[in-house]
């Protein structure tokens, strides 16, 4: 097993831009989760999906970010505009069965926004 | 929401002694606790998770406790190694809501 793929593994980008996060969860797991990371405040759920369907969103910092799961295999995460603050590590993990089971991690996403 | 509080936020050890780090949560209904590391550079990593109805979990040289009465749990590393330098982090409300980390150091 791949395990979680997420691209771009480095994103810069400048500021106004719109930037598109990707993320291929491990085959089988039906909970995807979006995680931001950054020193000041950790790791922060931004959102997740069980059965590609959201089922939180209320991390989600503001309206200019928004994610999609439009099938089991695939889910993106938008941010338009970017912003400076935005930069951050994005991570997507999944989960399999009830969804109370450890989570895999991808690789992350590092997002400078300049 | 679940409120994750995790202490302490560096600790420093001795190899070959012991590290305990400790996690409080809020939301009584939580009843799923994993534990990560994650080393510099890399992603989060799950080392041990305890279910509410167990009050200890053991795997080798890490161990993990659980009170939910007190609603605190704690992640225990015995003999620690050079490779247990990592930042670890706790989570709550079924794993969802992970404490800020703490960075464990092993002195040789």
């Amino acid at each position: 097993d791949a395990g979680v793929i997420q691209s771009p593994r480095h994103e810069v980008t400048e500021m106004g831009q719109e930037v598109t996060l990707r993320c291929k969860p491990i085959s089988g797991h039906d909970y995807l989760f979006w995680y931001r990371q950054t020193m000041m405040r950790g790791l922060e759920l931004l959102i997740y999906f069980n059965n590609n369907v959201p089922i939180d969103d209320s991390g989600m910092p503001e309206d200019r970010f928004s994610a999609k799961m439009p099938n089991a295999s695939f889910s993106t995460l938008k941010i338009q505009p970017s912003e400076p603050r935005d930069s951050a590590v994005y991570f997507c993990a999944s989960s399999g069965g009830t969804g109370k089971r450890g989570y895999t991690f991808g690789s992350g996403t590092r997002l400078t926004v300049v | 929401g679940e409120n994750v509080e995790q202490h302490p936020s560096t600790l420093s050890v001795q190899e070959g002694d012991s590290a305990v780090i400790k996690c409080t949560y809020s939301d009584s209904a939580s009843n799923y606790f994993p534990w990560y590391k994650q080393e510099l550079g890399k992603r989060p990593q799950l080392i041990i998770d305890i279910r509410s109805n167990v009050g200890e979990k053991k795997d080798q040289r890490i161990a993990v406790t659980l009170n939910k009465t007190a609603k605190h749990f704690s992640l225990h590393i015995t003999e620690t190694q050079p490779e247990d330098s990592a930042v670890y982090f706790c989570a709550a409300a079924d794993g969802l809501t992970f404490g800020k980390g703490t960075h464990l150091i092993i002195q040789p």
